[in-house]
Parts: structure tokens; C-alpha cells; sequence
């Protein structure tokens, strides 16, 4: 039974770029929720999809949007990256929004 | 806002002592809160977790306590070992949204 995946691994992109993160949840779970963890820091909540709908959204910027997809898969779109914006992005699946949350590898997003 | 304080952001023990983490979160409203470990280079990995309506809970080696008026709750790792060692984060949470910590930066020295 496969766990939650990301793809891709490492990511080096340009300012002003935009990117997308991709996120598999584990078998089973139909929630994905996106968090953004800076070095030596925990990690912050983005936003969570459920049904294909952005059921809750933490204090990030417009250029933070995402999507879900019918097989719960979910994707992370930057727009605009700034070199703040570069850190680890981790999603996490749970079975229902009130559950406990899995995380996935993470992505680590260099913006140079 | 919504905030949660973790102490200390690093801790050194001996192997076979215990270790204590405590958290502090300000939404009264939460009523989930998990523990996480994260290892350099992995994912926060979910240790034990516990709801508001339990007060006490406990696996093997691992504790977490809760204090609703206080809006508390601990961590305690009895009998540590060097694989104990690692970050380790709280987190509250209302609705699914979770809040996390700073971190502890645990030590188990053989």
C-alpha cells in the first residue's frame, strides 16, 4: 500500500516563474492539505481540498492556488515566485477533513 | 490569530532518561492535536495524537497529555533512545487545519 507521493523531488526555478507540485494521497484517503515548511521552521498550512473544493486556506497569497482532482489527487500552483517563496511544500492525506494527516516526501523548491 | 508556542526549541538527554515537550496553543476552539517527528531529510512522520475529549494518552514509550484550561499539552518520551532523536513538532488543530509549532530539536546522547 502505497503512502502519499510528490513529484517532482527537487525543484530549481527562476523569479517571476511559475511552478506546480503535484501530491498522490494514500489509498483510502480523498483529503489533501498543503503545507509550506521554511528551514528550521514547522510547517505552515497553505490550504486543504476536499471534493475537489478548497474547503479551508491558510494566510498565503493568491499566487498559492491549487486544485483537485475527481481521483484525489491534488496539485499546488506558484505564480510569480518570489525568493521567499523557496522551502520545502509538503502535502499531507487524511480519510476525511477531521483525521489524521499523512505526509508525503515533499518537494524542495529553490527560486534563484 | 492562531498560534502555537513550543518548549524548548532544543533538548539534550542521556539514554534511558526521559524527555518532556510542552506545548501552549491560543484557538480554544481546537480539538485535535498531534505530534509529529521529523528526522533530517524525511517527512514529519505522525507519532501519537489525542483529542479534547481525552485528557491522558499513551503508547508504549511515548505520552501526550491534555489541558483544556490551560490550553496545554505535553509530550513525554520515557526511556529514550538514540533513535529518539530527531525534530519534533505539535500542532493544534480546528476543522482539519493544522497549526504547528517551532519545533524541538531532541538529542539522546548513548
Amino acid at each position: 500500500d502505497a503512502g502519499v507521493t510528490q513529484s517532482p523531488t527537487h525543484l530549481i526555478k527562476t523569479r517571476g516563474q511559475q511552478v506546480t507540485l503535484r501530491c498522490s494521497p494514500k489509498s483510502g484517503h480523498d483529503t489533501v492539505s498543503w503545507y509550506q515548511q521554511a528551514l528550521g521552521q514547522g510547517p505552515q498550512f497553505i490550504f486543504q481540498y476536499y471534493e475537489e473544493e478548497e474547503r479551508q486556506r491558510g494566510n498565503f497569497p493568491d499566487r498559492f492556488s491549487g486544485h483537485q482532482f475527481p481521483n484525489y489527487s491534488s496539485e499546488l500552483n506558484v505564480n510569480a515566485l518570489l525568493l521567499g517563496d523557496s522551502a520545502l511544500y509538503l502535502c499531507a492525506s487524511s480519510r476525511g477533513v477531521l483525521y489524521e494527516q499523512y505526509f508525503g516526501p515533499g518537494t524542495r523548491l529553490t527560486v534563484t | 490569530g492562531e498560534n502555537v508556542e513550543q518548549h524548548p526549541s532544543t533538548l539534550s538527554v542521556q539514554e534511558g532518561d526521559s524527555a518532556v515537550i510542552k506545548c501552549t496553543y491560543s484557538d480554544s476552539a481546537s480539538n485535535y492535536f498531534p505530534w509529529y517527528k521529523q528526522e533530517l531529510g524525511k517527512r514529519p512522520q505522525l507519532i501519537i495524537d489525542i483529542r479534547s475529549n481525552v485528557g491522558e494518552k499513551k503508547d508504549q514509550r511515548i505520552a501526550v497529555t491534555l489541558n483544556k484550561t490551560a490550553k496545554h499539552f505535553s509530550l513525554h518520551i520515557t526511556e529514550t533512545q538514540p533513535e529518539d532523536s530527531a525534530v519534533y513538532f505539535c500542532a493544534a488543530s480546528k476543522g482539519g487545519k493544522l497549526i504547528f509549532g517551532q519545533g524541538t530539536e531532541l538529542s539522546v546522547k548513548p
